[in-house]
């Protein structure tokens, strides 16, 4: 079955400063993998996503997550933070035949301050 | 621009009421999934449908919860009765399946039992 570990569920950094939000799967077949961002009162946007291909992807915001197989990772960066980067981040997965339907981590909850 | 839409985006309630919550999902997208969210379990999987069949519905509380997609531009969650423990957030998201594994999120209808 798959999972996804979200392991830091906060992340407090400083306006300007980079970041790295970690996300680590874990599946027997091969997967799909999202991030996906959550602002206040709203619902969830796709960042960015990796189908297959180059294992850098590059988001929208600036933002680019790595996969990495070997590591069974896919954690998600940005060179310099802004203050409304602030919002909850989640990592996603899927497989082939799923469906569509994603398996979601807890979330990790992006705070920028000033 | 295509969206999910959700109606209604708020609705108060008194317990034992009836609460009916739509989605209307993209045009063409043949999944779509009903979520809940709340601060204590975070963001949970309640149906999904596909080409408009239940395809898994284990989320969801079958003594007064149920989900249906009367044509392919409709999708329901119907809450009867209501409890406060329901208050919570609920996201409908669409997808459009075929190779595509990506879900779009509507802005959710934050309800809230009394």
């Amino acid at each position: 079955a798959q999972s996804v570990t979200q392991l830091d569920s906060q992340v407090p950094v400083f306006e300007e400063a980079p970041v790295e939000l970690r996300c680590n799967y874990s599946s027997s077949v091969s997967v799909y993998l999202f991030w996906y961002v959550q602002y206040p009162n709203q619902g969830l946007q796709l960042l960015l996503k990796y189908l297959s291909g180059s294992t850098l992807v590059k988001g929208i915001n600036g933002f680019e997550a790595e996969f990495n197989k070997s590591q069974t990772s896919f954690h998600l960066r940005k060179p310099s933070v802004h203050i409304s980067d602030t919002a909850e981040y989640f990592c996603a997965v899927t497989f082939s035949g799923g469906y569509n339907k994603l398996i979601f981590g807890a979330g990790t909850r992006l705070a920028v301050h000033p | 621009d295509a969206r999910v839409t959700q109606t209604p985006r708020h609705k108060v309630t008194e317990m034992g009421q009836e609460v009916t919550m739509r989605c209307q999902p993209i045009l063409g997208h043949n999944t779509v999934f009903w979520y809940r969210q709340t601060m204590m379990q975070g963001l949970e999987l309640l149906a999904y449908f596909r080409n408009r069949a239940p395809l898994d519905d284990s989320g969801m509380p079958k003594d007064r919860f149920s989900a249906e997609m009367p044509d392919a531009t409709l999708a329901t969650l119907k809450i009867q009765p209501s409890e406060p423990r329901d208050s919570a957030v609920y996201f409908c998201a669409s997808g459009a399946g075929q190779g595509a594994y990506e879900q779009y999120f509507g802005p959710g209808t934050r309800l809230t039992v009394t």
